[in-house]
């Protein structure tokens, strides 16, 4: 168990349709991130928020946005969704902060189906 | 823009056999992780290496870093068939809010008895 939290484990919703994706870091880590693995593109990273702000942005799209809570919970929000957004989502937290070794744990992730 | 390459994308090997996997990364990076996923399953951490020939082992895994080539390799010594999954490298900058990773492709490794 790595100590990253990550609800719901699967969600099945259709097309145009918006989702909430929900993850707890581990006890200490200030940052959190999101990632997106799909066969076609592997895994790519999303977006990084430590303690509460937005830090570094991939290639997410303008349909998906993110927040940190002050309770360093995050959540994902994607919206009108297509099929191409089936995939799992994982959460990952660090210690962050340019920490020497800075190792990101992983969730067990969220498969999301869009039909 | 980073880029992380491994090769093989798969792997198939008999017990017992020795075999390395490759990763080659094209800038200059701080960190280099490998990771392990079991089908559907998270990602595991196995190694983090820091400087230019570091070496990490643990049990029939080991990993070493050249980061003047570039390049580190993860290298599985009488393979046993609980080592079979996909192995992802990983990169990062040791840089305030640009610690993002960028993976490798992966390499789906299966041992056949």
């Amino acid at each position: 168990d790595s100590g990253v939290t990550q609800t719901p484990k699967h969600l099945i919703t259709a097309t145009g349709q918006r989702v909430t994706l929900r993850c707890s870091p581990r006890s200490g880590d200030l940052s959190v991130y999101w990632y997106q693995q799909s066969l076609d593109q592997g895994l790519q990273f999303l977006i990084q928020y430590y303690n509460g702000e937005e830090r570094a942005k991939g290639n997410i799209l303008e349909r998906f946005s993110a927040q940190q809570f002050p309770d360093l919970h995050s959540e994902l929000n994607l919206s009108s969704l297509e099929l191409g957004d089936s995939a799992l989502y994982f959460c990952a937290s660090s210690v962050g902060a340019g920490a020497a070794k800075n190792i990101q744990y992983f969730g067990a992730g969220t498969r999301l189906s869009v039909l | 823009e980073l880029k992380v390459e491994q090769n093989p994308l798969f792997l198939s090997m008999q017990e017992g056999k020795n075999y390395t996997i490759y990763c080659n990364y094209s800038t200059t990076s701080d960190r280099l992780y490998w990771y392990r996923q079991d089908p559907g399953k998270s990602l595991e951490s196995l190694f983090v290496l820091l400087s230019n020939g570091a070496v990490k082992q643990e049990g029939r895994l080991m990993a070493s870093l050249d980061t003047k080539a570039r390049l580190s390799t993860l290298h599985i010594t009488a393979a046993v068939h609980d080592l079979s999954a996909t192995y992802f490298c990983a990169v990062d900058i040791r840089d305030f809010g640009n610690e993002k990773l960028t993976f490798g492709t992966g390499t789906r490794l299966t041992i056949i008895p």
